[in-house]
């Protein structure tokens, strides 16, 4: 089982329409979940951080955990162009310093 | 958030050179570390650059093959030795300020070995 598990896609949406992003992770005892984006040959850029169980909103995004089912989401409300990018969901891992494990990514695409 | 200068952002190497990426950040950190994103994937930790002392490397990644450097808490580098063409990849520089918290990253380097 791979550690942080993420449907690479595509992901295809309408503009204007609603997102979601999945990913599961297999650390228990991980604490902080992120979400970043990524454009092509761009590094990536955090667009949100949860830490705690339930949803976290921050302007058009949204991000739910549950760590009873080691679930994290990421829901982007009224698509824009400029979201199509790839999405990759990072929770801490419980080893030696923490480090995030990146999952491989989502890509999503926004359609006019 | 810290500002992270990453140079070179590109290069192109013959196989069998070194190259040496350094990543310089505007303020103290505690946590460094280096990823390697291949062409189409995720990204894969190299090690941890540990200020004083020797890096802490991950899995499939030795010291030989990828040297890091970390001086002080602002300054590190990566060494990519002895390149081949699969060493061709973009190679990022990450910062956090505590454990559990958020990375960031520098621009990233992207690396043709021909």
């Amino acid at each position: 089982q791979k550690e942080v598990e993420q449907n690479s896609g595509p992901l295809s949406v309408p503009e204007g329409a609603i997102a979601s992003l999945n990913c599961t992770y297999s650390d228990r005892g991980s604490q902080s979940f992120f979400w970043y984006r990524q454009y092509s040959g761009k590094s990536p850029e955090l667009i949100m951080s949860i830490y705690s169980n339930g949803d976290k909103e921050d302007g058009r995004f949204t991000a739910q955990l549950n760590k009873a089912s080691q679930y994290v989401s990421l829901l982007i409300r009224d698509s824009q162009p400029s979201d199509s990018a790839t999405y990759l969901c990072a929770p801490s891992g419980t080893g030696g310093g923490n480090k995030l494990t990146f999952g491989t990514g989502t890509q999503l695409k926004v359609e006019l | 958030s810290a500002v992270i200068s990453q140079k070179p952002s590109r290069d192109i190497c013959q196989r069998g050179t070194s190259l040496t990426i350094q990543c310089q950040v505007d303020s103290q950190v505690t946590m460094m570390f280096w990823y390697r994103q291949q062409p189409g994937q995720s990204l894969t930790l190299i090690a941890t650059a540990n200020q004083g002392s020797e890096a802490t490397y991950e899995s499939g990644f030795v010291i030989d093959k990828f040297p890091i450097s970390r001086p002080n808490l602002t300054f590190s580098t990566l060494t990519v030795s002895n390149m081949s063409p699969e060493d061709s990849s973009i190679y990022l520089c990450s910062t956090q300020a505590r454990v559990d918290t958020e990375a960031f990253f520098g621009q990233g380097t992207r690396l043709t070995v021909v």
